[in-house]
């Protein structure tokens, strides 16, 4: 049992160039989650998938897409990299339980920078 | 205006030293309170949930209790291995979405 998965742990892009960042969950959560971590600034929730089928926009969407590939995978791409996105990326999962979304559980994030 | 503020940014403790971290919400309709701790270049790791005021829940040095404005991580006789950011987030009912605060950055000396 993993849980929550990402790839890759370290990646330096040039600006403009894209890349894909993988989150796999084995925990059969229904819903999501994207996160950037800035200095100061916080987690910040970029897009989330309720559940299989769905996705939308967070706190921060916009240079961003999101593909919920199936029940475990979870993906973020940047289609023209910028400065402005070097940042720390965490994917999370969490379910429903006792009329509410439970807790949610974290990979071990995903170290980009922009040059 | 932060819905979640937590308070102090960072605290130095000496080992043994007890203490209290704050985690003030403003959200209605409470629908759980969680708390995290997070290592330098780790994910958050899950912690406590807390639902109604009055609850609390213990975790080796750790105690969380919660009241309807704000939640406490009182940290009992700590030790250098309790060093770490601890992250507290609330759910408003019917949000798929929680709301984290910056976190609190501990740092315990030997």
């Amino acid at each position: 049992n993993a849980g929550v998965t990402q790839t890759p742990k370290f990646q330096v892009l040039k600006t403009g160039q894209s890349m894909t960042l993988q989150c796999a969950q084995d925990m059969n959560h229904n819903s999501m989650y994207w996160y950037r971590q800035d200095p100061g600034m916080g987690l910040r929730l970029i897009y989330y998938s309720a559940s299989e089928g769905t996705t939308d926009k967070g706190e921060v969407p916009n240079g961003y897409n999101v593909s919920r590939l199936n029940k475990r995978e979870f993906s973020l791409r940047l289609e023209s990299a910028a400065p402005s996105q070097t940042s720390v990326y965490f994917c999370a999962s969490s379910d429903y339980f006792r009329d509410s979304w439970e807790t949610q559980y974290f990979g071990p994030g995903t170290r980009l920078l922009v040059l | 205006e932060d819905q979640v503020t937590q308070s102090p940014e960072a605290l130095r403790l000496q080992e043994g030293e007890s203490s209290s971290l704050n985690c003030s919400y403003t959200v209605s309709g409470l629908r759980g309170l969680f708390w995290y701790r997070q290592d330098p270049g780790k994910g958050p790791e899950f912690l406590f949930t807390l639902y109604s005021a009055g609850e609390e829940k213990e975790k080796e040095r750790l105690k969380a209790t919660l009241t309807k404005k704000e939640s406490f991580l009182h940290i009992t006789a700590p030790k250098p291995e309790d060093s770490a950011t601890y992250l507290c987030a609330v759910r408003q009912g019917g949000s798929y979405i929680p709301t984290f605060g910056r976190g609190t950055s501990l740092i315990v000396h030997p």
